[in-house]
């Protein structure tokens, strides 16, 4: 049973324009979320975060929005650059042991 | 720091052959995680360790693969007999518990199995 779960396996985007790239979960003792961003033979990177106390943080271009009613978290990419183009992840922090629960990732194109 | 270490970087092996896949966590951190990409599954997650402890290995798909920490400085993911299905990106991540929140990943592992 996946707990979270990025329904979109890729997307493509004009470059300029927004990149909205979604994540849900399943489970409530979630407490923290974050976004990584994965180039091709590369490992994960770290992008940006989210608290489960916060609806929104914002860092230069990317901005994650949490609602925790829906189990639901998105991350805005504006402007969206070719350089972007990756495969995003979201992962989930269990508040009991720090473990990391990640998405199955969604593949970005930004075109030029 | 030069980060996650993770070696080797690419292998090659017959089925049936022991695969052993390493892994030397950022020094200072408490916690490491091995995990596996796939298309069909995206990252998951095998085992974890907290402090050398493995906490949680539900995510072993089979007593075929093991792991280890036997200190702070070095992880291995043994696969003894290794089947072409384990065919995939294995990375190791790490993180400060009692720092920041986010785990740093190694390059990864990429298996092939033939």
């Amino acid at each position: 049973d996946q707990q979270v779960k990025q329904n979109s396996p890729s997307l493509s985007v004009q470059e300029g324009r927004i990149s909205i790239l979604n994540c849900d979960y399943t489970n409530s003792m979630f407490d923290y979320f974050l976004w990584y961003k994965k180039y091709p033979a590369e490992g994960p990177t770290f992008l940006i975060s989210i608290s489960s106390i916060k609806d929104k943080n914002e860092d230069g271009r990317f901005t994650v929005f949490l609602n925790k009613s829906a189990k639901h978290l998105s991350l805005h990419i504006v402007p969206s650059q070719p350089g972007d183009s990756a495969v995003y992840f979201c992962a989930a922090r269990d508040n009991a042991g720090n473990m990391l629960t990640f998405g199955g990732g969604t593949r970005l194109m930004v075109k030029p | 720091d030069a980060g996650v270490i993770q070696s080797p970087r690419h292998e090659v092996t017959e089925m049936g052959q022991e695969v052993t896949l390493r892994c030397k966590p950022i020094s200072g951190h408490n916690s490491l995680f091995w995990y596996r990409q796939t298309m069909m599954r995206g990252l998951e997650l095998l085992i974890y360790f907290n402090n050398n402890v493995p906490i949680d290995d539900s995510g072993m798909p089979e007593d075929r693969f093991s792991a280890k920490m036997p200190n702070a400085s070095f992880s291995t993911l043994k696969i003894q007999p290794s089947e072409p299905r384990d065919s995939a990106v294995y990375f190791c991540a790490t993180l400060d518990r009692g720092g920041t929140t986010e785990a740093f990943f190694g390059q990864g592992t990429r298996l092939t199995v033939v």
